[in-house]
């Protein structure tokens, strides 16, 4: 089972629509949660940290389900330029060492369509 | 400087050459990550380094691929013998305070390295 797995998608939706991505992690262990935004040949920026109560972003919220161990980000009202690649990444748990590594899955494809 | 730099952005590379790819993380960044990204895929973890030291290597594909990080700031990463499956991007990626357990590790990206091995 991978570390961290995402639908690849795509999803295309209609401007305005809502649309929601989930993420499954596979360590109950993982510290910390994110999501990622990446436009086509560029690099990931960060979209927003995901914290257990939940939090909110102007049309993005992220929430996160420890019990079952799956981080999801609601994107409303979508925008023609919410057009992207958005990748959900996790925090740890720690090595041996103590250090926590960042394992991305690969990533939900949304296309917005006019 | 303002951002995590990544030097060649292009390059292009015969089957069995040897290759160095550059990181300038953003000043006083501790924490330095080297990601592998193919097309269609996300970032994958290759090697983590938490001031000089590696902190996790468990990524590295094999012992062709090595990276350094000598004073704490830039990073090489080095590979030897490339293979046409070396192909991607690889990113590089810096975070202020690292993946301890006492700090949210966000990361900063570079524009990343296109390595093309024909």
């Amino acid at each position: 089972r991978k570390e961290v797995e995402q639908d690849p998608g795509p999803f295309n939706v209609p401007e305005g629509a809502t649309v929601a991505f989930n993420c499954t992690y596979s360590n109950s262990a993982s510290q910390s949660f994110f999501w990622y935004r990446q436009d086509c040949r560029k690099e990931p920026k960060l979209l927003m940290s995901v914290y257990s109560s939940g939090n909110e972003d102007g049309r993005f919220t992220a929430q996160l389900n420890r019990a079952s161990q799956y981080i999801s980000l609601l994107i409303r009202d979508s925008k023609l330029s919410d057009s992207a690649t958005y990748l959900c990444a996790v925090n740890g748990p720690p090595n041996s060492g103590g250090y926590q590594k960042v394992t991305f899955g690969t990533g939900t494809k949304l296309q917005v369509i006019p | 400087g303002a951002g995590v730099s990544q030097t060649p952005s292009n390059k292009v590379t015969e089957k069995g050459k040897y290759v160095e790819l550059r990181c300038d993380p953003i000043s006083g960044h501790t924490a330095l990550y080297w990601y592998r990204q193919s097309l269609g895929q996300g970032p994958e973890f290759l090697i983590y380094f938490q001031g000089t030291g590696a902190a996790d290597d468990s990524g590295l594909p094999n012992d062709r691929f090595f990276a350094v990080r000598p004073e704490g700031s830039v990073s090489t990463l080095k590979i030897q013998r490339t293979e046409r499956g070396d192909s991607a991007v690889y990113l590089c990626a810096s975070s202020l305070y690292g993946g301890d357990s006492s700090g949210a590790n966000v990361l900063t990206f570079g524009a990343g390295s296109r390595l093309t091995v024909l």
